[in-house]
């Protein structure tokens, strides 16, 4: 069964400009979490998606936005980057049944670097 | 809402000591508690986790974790440290099935040889 898949691996943006990364949950499974990793913030929640909804959402400003697709695939964007947006993007899925108290499958996340 | 503290960003033990990383929460309810591990360049992996039942609760690796309700706390430890148990620690809490999970900032743990 293959894990979590995130693209790209890494990407490199400038000031001001937009990024999508992209997440392929295990298969099957319908929920799928975004988390902002940094050294000096650690791994802060972004949103968490079950069957195409926003179920949960931390404390990031608006320029950050998700969506779930029909097919569990989630994308993240952000909006007018900043230089603080740098970060590594984790993504994990969990459960079929959307129980977040199941294990939570991580991809190897997306190193964002904004310049 | 939820919280967790790690006190220590970054524990140095040698190889066979004990390993004692610590976890306090903060939940308005009855909270849910994890333990994950990151490996360099790698994502999280669940170590263990506590919902109900016994509060002593066995992980893989060798590591246990015990929920202590009075002290808010849910430390991680393991009895003869291994070189391959260097990577980061985190604690996370929940406050149920369908509720986000919160990290702590993470405990990076080094062995010495």
């Amino acid at each position: 069964k293959a894990g979590v898949t995130q693209t790209p691996r890494y990407l490199i943006k400038t000031r001001g400009q937009q990024v999508t990364l992209s997440c392929s949950p295990i298969s099957g499974h319908r929920s799928v979490s975004w988390y902002q990793q940094t050294p000096g913030q650690g791994l802060q929640f972004l949103f968490e998606y079950f069957s195409e909804t926003q179920r949960n959402k931390g404390n990031f400003p608006g320029r950050f936005s998700g969506r779930q697709f029909s097919n569990s695939r989630s994308e993240m964007n952000v909006s007018t980057l900043e230089l603080g947006d740098s970060a590594l993007y984790l993504c994990a899925s969990s459960s079929t049944s959307g129980n977040l108290l199941e294990k939570l499958f991580f991809g190897s996340g997306t190193q964002l670097s904004v310049l | 809402a939820q919280s967790v503290t790690q006190l220590g960003s970054h524990v140095s033990v040698s190889e066979g000591a004990l390993v004692l990383l610590r976890c306090n929460y903060s939940s308005s309810v009855p909270p849910y508690l994890f333990w994950y591990v990151q490996y360099p360049n790698q994502g999280l992996q669940l170590l263990l986790k506590y919902t109900t039942g016994a509060t002593l609760v066995k992980g893989i690796n060798g590591f246990e974790a015990e929920f202590k309700k009075s002290e808010t706390s849910f430390h991680l430890t393991k009895p003869s440290a291994h070189m391959s148990d260097a990577a980061e620690y985190f604690c996370a809490v929940s406050e149920g099935s369908a509720s986000k999970i919160i990290f702590g900032s993470g405990t990076r743990l080094s062995i010495r040889p």
